[in-house]
């Protein structure tokens, strides 16, 4: 079955890049999401980018996907304090009523 | 304001009481997900509804239903809880044609 898969922790120096990575397993993806999930809440959408497109920016946000090895990858420029949470990323395929599949989501920490 | 809202945010009861998790949004949406959020697991999907009086079972729906009778609610119901059912759920709507996905704040349940 579909599986999108992250490593569970990252931490990174304040001011520094973070790099969150993120495998799946279904070829038919055609959505791919980055949710970020702060302490006490639920998830928000932070970007998300189709299967036809290898990078999106938005702000500090960069995506890249890699559609061959079906590896997805959020980079945050200029980490903040404020960037702590934990980071999910999601699938799903073409039509708009297919299953969004999460992975494990990474817990991004920041150290001063 | 657009939001979904989930009652209660938290809730202790014990293994076979019978309790409903209730999930309601503004924004009109068609789709409506309930997801269960466990450490190391991700979000995983219990169930959901592509509109009024259609729902489906996604990856984990033993143990829980659920209804649709009017679009802006979807509750979670659980007849007879267990221990393995606690967990942190989370509430989601999206519209058909978008793929912004709009959580609720989550409910911590603890089934003793």
């Amino acid at each position: 079955g579909e599986d999108v898969e992250q490593s569970l922790f990252l931490s990174v120096r304040e001011g520094d890049s973070s790099v969150i990575n993120c495998t799946y397993t279904d070829s038919s993806s055609t959505y791919l999401y980055w949710y970020k999930q702060e302490p006490g809440a639920g998830l928000q959408l932070l970007t998300y980018i189709f299967s036809n497109m290898d990078m999106k920016q938005d702000q500090r946000l960069t995506v890249l996907l890699n559609k061959k090895d079906k590896h997805l990858s959020l980079r945050i420029a200029d980490t903040q304090t404020g960037d702590s949470a934990i980071y999910f990323c999601a699938e799903r395929g073409y039509s708009s009523a297919s299953k969004i599949i999460f992975g494990s989501g990474t817990r991004l920490s920041i150290r001063p | 304001e657009a939001q979904v809202t989930q009652n209660p945010r938290y809730l202790i009861t014990v293994t076979g009481k019978k309790l409903t998790v209730t999930c309601s949004q503004n924004m009109n949406h068609e789709y409506m997900s309930w997801y269960r959020q466990d450490p190391g697991l991700g979000l995983r999907q219990i169930y959901y509804s592509m509109n009024v009086e259609v729902t489906d079972k996604g990856d984990v729906p033993e143990g829980y239903k659920v209804s649709r009778k009017e679009k802006r609610n979807f509750p979670l119901i659980l007849e007879s809880p267990s221990p393995n059912q606690t967990s942190l759920y989370f509430c989601a709507s999206r519209s058909a044609d978008t793929d912004t996905q709009y959580f609720g704040p989550g409910t911590r349940l603890t089934v003793l």
